[in-house]
């Protein structure tokens, strides 16, 4: 059983425009949460994380938000570029050492 | 530059074969783990080990051995290999353990493809 959902496996938007990636989780006791961006041939790298004790984190273009009570978060991207055009992985972290992973959601911004 | 470094890239092997998928990372990094990536199913940790001699199994582990011996590296031993484990595998690492307290990100290396006949 996925503890970790992304529904949408792919997501397709005009540049310029705004990308929302959701992540639906299951366990409560996940106290922070990251979102990957991974290209072809390479590994994931770190975007922008949350603490579960935060509701928003901005960085830039990239702004992560958290409803617990929904047990939801999103990454939304705002302008979106071509070169953010990736497989984007949500994460959260068990309280340990573990972390969590979505399927992945696969966007593609068309120039 | 800091980085991850698995080898090899890409690997096609049969069955029972043994083989190591090597890793290091020169960033001085207590915490290293092995994630393997299917279709579907997004990345499953295999191992992960919290500083040197210290190891512990993820959530899929069957199939697969691991070892640090020195803090830089941790190698992926498939005994012998099966068809269900062809797939991507990478290599992680960060500062400190993914516990409360610690934010840091893990840094993943490039991948390693392996297909098993």
């Amino acid at each position: 059983d996925q503890q970790v959902k992304q529904n949408s496996p792919s997501l397709s938007v005009q540049e310029g425009r705004i990308s929302i990636l959701n992540c639906d989780y299951t366990n409560s006791m996940f106290d922070y949460f990251l979102w990957y961006k991974k290209y072809p041939a390479e590994g994931p790298t770190f975007l922008i994380s949350i603490s579960s004790i935060k509701d928003k984190n901005e960085d830039g273009r990239f702004t992560v938000f958290l409803n617990k009570s929904a047990k939801h978060l999103s990454l939304h991207i705002v302008p979106s570029q071509p070169g953010d055009s990736a497989v984007y992985f949500c994460a959260a972290r068990e309280y340990g050492n573990k972390l969590v992973f979505g399927a992945g959601t696969i966007l593609r911004v068309k120039s | 530059e800091a980085q991850v470094t698995q080898n090899p890239r890409y690997l096609i092997t049969v069955t029972g074969k043994k083989l190591t998928v090597t890793c290091s990372q020169n960033m001085n990094h207590e915490y290293m783990s092995w994630y393997r990536q299917d279709p579907g199913l997004g990345l499953r940790q295999i191992y992960y080990s919290m500083n040197v001699e210290v190891t512990d199994k993820g959530d899929v582990p069957e199939g697969y051995k691991v070892s640090r011996k020195e803090k830089r590296n941790f190698p992926l031993i498939l005994e012998s290999p099966s068809p269900n484990q062809t797939s991507l595998y990478f290599c992680a690492s960060s500062l400190l353990g993914q516990g409360a307290g610690n934010n840091q990100p893990q840094h993943f290396g490039d991948g390693t493809r392996l297909s098993i006949l």
